[in-house]
């Protein structure tokens, strides 16, 4: 079935390391997205791609870093730049005639301590 | 203040009740998404409308765009339908998503 995988579920962090969250897909989705969950706030964007090679900062993009050299991949690494990394990360893709437009991963929920 | 907004933010009902979620928004979109996210986190998709209403099963979506306004019904709940539905807009020109915070619906038999 196609979809979108997310590992790990649950990551485990100590203050001052950079983790890497991978994202894939074998939608054949051009367009691929990373969004950060806090309680209490609506889904809010780090990164997205809408190309190979290609990507945009979205609205906290601070500490983050990513890279598409695949389509169907799109890892996200949280730096030691990021402030307050606990939070459930999602990723997702879309394809403009895609039915309900997007399709979201499981999502990854990274603790630093 | 948010551009999407939603109530309520929590909702209680009976099983078999009728549920309804409202979503508002201030900005021009192509489209509204209605989104379900279990307690495990992951999130799944369950209606993109541009105009008019859309069902599938128990779910009707409704969108009235001259209004900026859409709503989320659930006919004869079921325990196995709580979960928070997220409501989330595609502004014009772009793919980004603008989500609002979510209504937690929780459903008692």
């Amino acid at each position: 079935d196609g979809g979108i995988t997310q590992s790990p579920k649950y990551l485990f962090r100590k203050e001052g390391q950079n983790v890497t969250l991978s994202c894939e897909q074998n939608l054949n989705h051009d367009a691929m997205y990373w969004y950060r969950q806090d309680p209490g706030q609506g889904l809010r964007l780090i990164y997205y791609s809408q190309i190979v090679n290609d990507f945009q900062k979205g609205d906290i993009a601070e500490g983050y870093s990513v890279s598409r050299e695949k389509k169907e991949s799109f890892p996200l690494t949280v730096t030691s730049a990021q402030k307050n990394p606990t939070a459930f990360y999602l990723c997702a893709s879309s394809y403009p005639r895609a039915p309900f437009g997007y399709t979201f991963g499981s999502g990854t929920r990274l603790t630093v301590v | 203040k948010n551009e999407v907004e939603q109530s309520p933010q929590n909702l209680t009902a009976q099983e078999g009740e009728f549920i309804t979620i409202n979503c508002s928004y201030s900005v021009g979109i192509s489209a509204l998404h209605w989104l379900q996210q279990h307690p495990g986190g992951g999130i799944v998709s369950l209606f993109m409308l541009s105009s008019g209403k859309k069902k599938h099963g128990r779910l009707i979506a409704t969108i009235n765009i001259q209004e900026k306004h859409s709503s989320l019904h659930i006919t004869a709940s079921h325990p196995r339908d709580s979960a928070v539905y997220i409501c989330a807009v595609s502004p014009y020109n772009t793919d980004k998503l603008i989500f609002g915070t979510g209504t937690r619906l929780q459903v008692f038999p």
